[in-house]
């Protein structure tokens, strides 16, 4: 099955920093990457997602980008803020079926 | 905020127990995925309905049941209750399966 591996686990940054979050998939059949903010008590959030047939995507301050000979795709966050502090998880998934996600990364950013 | 919403909020079981968590799907969605979230990990795949059809299962023993009913809405029905299976239950619902909204969630808690 997919495997789904995420680094940092933690990451702390200075507000207005940017932070880079990477995660690697085994399944060469995956061909969606849904990342998630998940707070503290919260429910997980999609908050940015890529399919296959596309190597870049932004939203404002947040950015995906895909490497499929690679197997790997990374979140890029610009000029954090507080706000931005929570867990995040990748995901890799086969025509929008089972999500494997990733083990998470903790993110900081401190005033 | 996403229209996906799970009850009971929380939960306290005794070991060998059985326990039903319910789920509301967002409107217009069709499939809805069961996932398990350990304290610290990602989300784990349980199975998905589509249609009111099993869609697929992950690495989860038969004690772990469920159902979707024709308004999309579901069951996730769990026999035997061990402590390991202490957790937040999280369905999430699709209209494609590609982007999954997430519910709030069930924090089960065996003892």
């Amino acid at each position: 099955g997919e495997n789904v591996e995420q680094h940092p686990s933690t990451l702390s940054v200075q507000e207005g920093d940017s932070a880079v979050i990477k995660c690697t998939y085994s399944d060469s059949a995956s061909n969606y990457f849904p990342w998630y903010k998940q707070e503290l008590g919260k429910r997980p959030q999609l908050i940015i997602d890529i399919r296959s047939n596309v190597g870049e995507k932004k939203d404002q301050r947040i950015a995906v980008t895909l490497n499929k000979t690679a197997k790997h795709f990374s979140l890029h966050i610009t000029e954090t803020q507080p706000e931005d502090s929570a867990v995040y998880f990748c995901a890799a998934s086969t025509a929008g079926y089972a999500l494997n996600f990733g083990k998470g990364t903790s993110l900081l950013v401190t005033p | 905020e996403t229209g996906v919403t799970q009850s009971p909020t929380h939960l306290i079981k005794t070991r060998g127990q059985q326990v039903t968590l319910r789920c509301s799907s967002q409107s217009g969605h069709n499939t809805v995925s069961w996932y398990q979230q350990a304290l610290g990990q990602g989300p784990q795949f349980i199975f998905q309905y589509y249609r009111e059809e099993e869609n697929g299962r992950g690495n989860f023993p038969p004690r772990f049941s469920g159902l979707q009913f024709p308004n999309y809405s579901s069951e996730l029905n769990v026999n035997a209750l061990e402590l390991d299976d202490s957790a937040l239950y999280l369905c999430a619902s699709s209209m494609t399966g590609y982007e999954q909204y997430f519910g709030p969630g069930t924090r089960l808690t065996v003892t």
